[in-house]
């Protein structure tokens, strides 16, 4: 079945320093499905950081950037510079069309903790 | 205001009671999920609601049913809840039939079954 894999938690970075939290995925009904990151602040929902639909592309979104890589099976979250206020736990996803119906299927999500 | 809005946020039942969990959204979203994560594991799909009256099974739908009869509110019930029901709930919605569409999310319910 379909799968998200992505880079076990918590990680922890100081402010201002490079991140990178991965992501594969596996897809059995179609061959590009469509690719999310969503993102949950304490005390709040998950919410659409950024997504993408089309293989090749790249998504971007307060200061984030992922790369939909269809040879690799990829989706990699990016920052060049986080801050203390990107502490969160961060969710990718895929969609995909099962034989009845689009589902959203999500990964384990990766706690990242910033230190000032 | 866009906005998904569960409660109650924290609930505590004792083993065999029954369970509600309430969901409204202000958005007149046609689709609403239900969803449950576990620690080490993802969100995990309970039911989908396409709309009123609409609903179909997800992923894990045993010992749960849901309600939905008007577009903004969508229950999800637990008839004599069991422990290894214990979990966070997240409800969600989207615009329209489930699709390359974003989901919006509620803050959760912590249910504890005893």
């Amino acid at each position: 079945g379909d799968s998200v894999t992505q880079t076990e938690g918590p990680v922890t970075v100081s402010e201002s320093e490079s991140l990178i939290i991965n992501c594969t995925y596996s897809a059995t009904s179609i061959a590009y499905p469509n690719l999310f990151w969503y993102v949950r602040y304490p005390g709040e929902g998950l919410q659409l950081l950024l997504k993408v639909i089309t293989a090749g592309q790249k998504g971007s979104s307060r200061g984030f950037e992922a790369t939909y890589n269809k040879e690799t099976t990829s989706f990699h979250l990016q920052k060049a510079s986080v801050q203390e206020s990107d502490s969160a736990v961060y969710y990718c996803a895929l969609g995909d069309r099962d034989t009845n119906a689009y589902k959203v299927i999500f990964g384990k999500g990766t706690h990242l903790h910033v230190l000032p | 205001d866009m906005k998904v809005t569960q409660m109650p946020r924290y609930l505590i039942k004792r083993m065999g009671e029954n369970v509600l969990l309430e969901c409204g959204q202000d958005m007149s979203h046609e689709t609403m999920y239900w969803y449950r994560q576990d620690p080490g594991l993802g969100l995990q799909l309970i039911y989908i609601s396409y709309d009123v009256d609409s609903n179909s099974e997800g992923d894990i739908p045993k010992g749960y049913r849901v309600s939905r009869k008007k577009r903004e509110h969508f229950s999800l019930i637990l008839d004599s809840a069991k422990t290894n029901q214990t979990s966070v709930y997240f409800c969600a919605s989207s615009p329209g039939p489930p699709s390359a569409e974003t989901l919006y999310f509620g803050s959760g319910t912590r249910l504890t079954v005893l």
